[in-house]
């Protein structure tokens, strides 16, 4: 079985710095898709960033990128130049080659004027 | 293009009735999984969708069922409702072939009192 652990229930960022943000994961499978994704307060949930197992360059989209180590099973996602609008729930989440998604249990993140 | 919608957007039943939850795809899309998101959680995959037939089913009991339609549109229904019930529920919509993105709908909020 697939789990996503994310161990930082909540965070804070002084609005303009750089804070990121942990997950680990749990899998046996080789091939897999690694997802963040952000829900605002009331919103929809919207995907940040996406990054292929089989890839070892890490992806980057405008101010966010992640650190994928697949030996470490760890997938962070850092956000550069944090503005007032990143102020949402993150959840990490795992895709298995079955096209099934398993969420961590998010991190509240809360950026500071 | 659409993006993904669910209808109602709220719903209050009580325990033991039977609701039905419903999702129209993103346009193109093939597939949609469903989730429940208890409040503060992270969602937990409930079963997904591929072409009409079931393609993988997460830890909910059988009370949980789904139908997908020829037009790729989806119903959530549960039977025999319990207050632990009460979450929002999501719909995503993905392509089998492609980024593997999913997609979200923006929810229903079930209330079982």
């Amino acid at each position: 079985a697939q789990t996503v652990t994310q161990s930082q229930p909540e965070m804070s960022v002084q609005e303009a710095e750089t804070v990121t943000l942990s997950c680990t994961y749990d899998t046996s499978e080789n091939n897999y898709y690694l997802f963040w994704y952000k829900q605002p307060p009331s919103r929809q949930m919207i995907l940040v960033i996406r990054q292929e197992a089989y890839k070892q360059q890490n992806a980057t989209e405008n101010r966010f990128s992640v650190n994928f180590q697949k030996a470490a099973k760890s997938f962070s996602l850092k956000i550069s130049d944090s503005q007032l609008g990143d102020t949402a729930m993150y959840f990490c989440a795992f895709m298995n080659t079955g096209n099934q998604f398993y969420f961590g249990t998010g991190t509240s993140l809360t950026v500071i004027p | 293009e659409t993006g993904v919608t669910q209808s109602p957007t709220h719903l209050i039943k009580t325990r033991g009735q039977q609701v039905t939850l419903r999702c129209s795809s993103q346009s193109g899309h093939n597939t949609v999984s469903w989730y429940q998101q208890a409040l503060g959680q992270g969602p937990q995959f409930i079963f997904q969708y591929y072409r009409e037939e079931e393609n993988g089913r997460g830890n909910f009991p059988p009370r949980f069922s789904g139908l997908q339609f020829p037009n790729y549109s989806s119903e959530l229904n549960v039977n025999a409702l319990e207050l632990d019930d009460s979450a929002l529920y999501l719909c995503a919509s993905s392509l089998v072939r492609g980024r593997n993105e999913q997609f979200f709908g923006p929810g229903t909020r079930l209330t079982v009192l």
